[in-house]
């Protein structure tokens, strides 16, 4: 089974509505992230968390919102979606050196 | 905002050629460098994570180097072959209690 799953894998929303993508990870670690991928522009982190208590902007949230529920889960919520939130999202998890373990990534396209 | 740097771009290299790509980044605030594998279709894996001032770290065909005082890491392919086929990310990480800044990523294509 993978350590850090995502949900839904790929999804296609309408402009306006509101979406939520789920992260859980079976690693154990406490550091949770949340990136997007856009052609050319590589990965880009929008909210990390440190703990459960703990919630970070990365250098792209506007628009975005994070939940830490419990340490294994991480979910990322898109309140009003936006065509230019078009892409590829990558949730990952990092150990005590800061390795990132990533997700096997949501494609999401806003019509 | 870090600026994390990665030449070149884009490489094309016929099977059997060595390669090689360099990242840039500050050379302040120097906490950790990251290179992370990612194939098309699938998600990053890493490769390395150096933290000291000339470490050289090597799987199979792969290593890399890591200069924290002229800021710049080398990541160097040997004999490289189809598989090898990805885009190659650096991450830089100025601190403990920092995340990863990432470059652009280098995509390399092998011919057979």
């Amino acid at each position: 089974d993978a350590d850090v799953t995502q949900t839904p894998r790929n999804r296609i929303t309408k402009t306006g509505k509101r979406i939520m993508l789920e992260c859980s990870q079976t690693k154990g670690h406490d550091r949770m992230y949340w990136y997007r991928q856009d052609p050319g522009l590589g990965l880009r982190l929008i909210y990390y968390s440190f703990d459960v208590k703990d919630i970070n902007k990365g250098e792209i949230s506007d628009g975005y919102s994070v939940s830490r529920q419990a340490q294994a889960k991480f979910s990322l919520s898109l309140e009003s979606a936006i065509p230019n939130q078009t892409a590829l999202y990558f949730c990952a998890t990092s150990d005590p050196v800061e390795t990132q373990y990533f997700g096997p990534g949501t494609r999401l396209l806003v019509l | 905002i870090l600026n994390v740097e990665q030449s070149p771009q884009s490489l094309h290299v016929q099977e059997g050629d060595s390669t090689n790509f360099t990242c840039s980044f500050p050379s302040s605030n120097f906490y950790a460098l990251h290179w992370y594998r990612w194939e098309t279709a699938k998600s990053p894996e890493a490769l390395f994570v150096m933290t000291l001032n000339g470490d050289e770290k090597k799987k199979g065909r792969i290593s890399a180097t890591l200069n924290t005082k002229e800021g710049y890491s080398y990541l160097y392919i040997k004999g490289s072959q189809p598989e090898d086929s990805a885009t190659y990310l650096c991450a830089f990480m100025a601190g403990a209690n920092s995340k990863l800044t990432f470059g652009k990523g280098i995509t390399l294509s092998v011919r057979p």
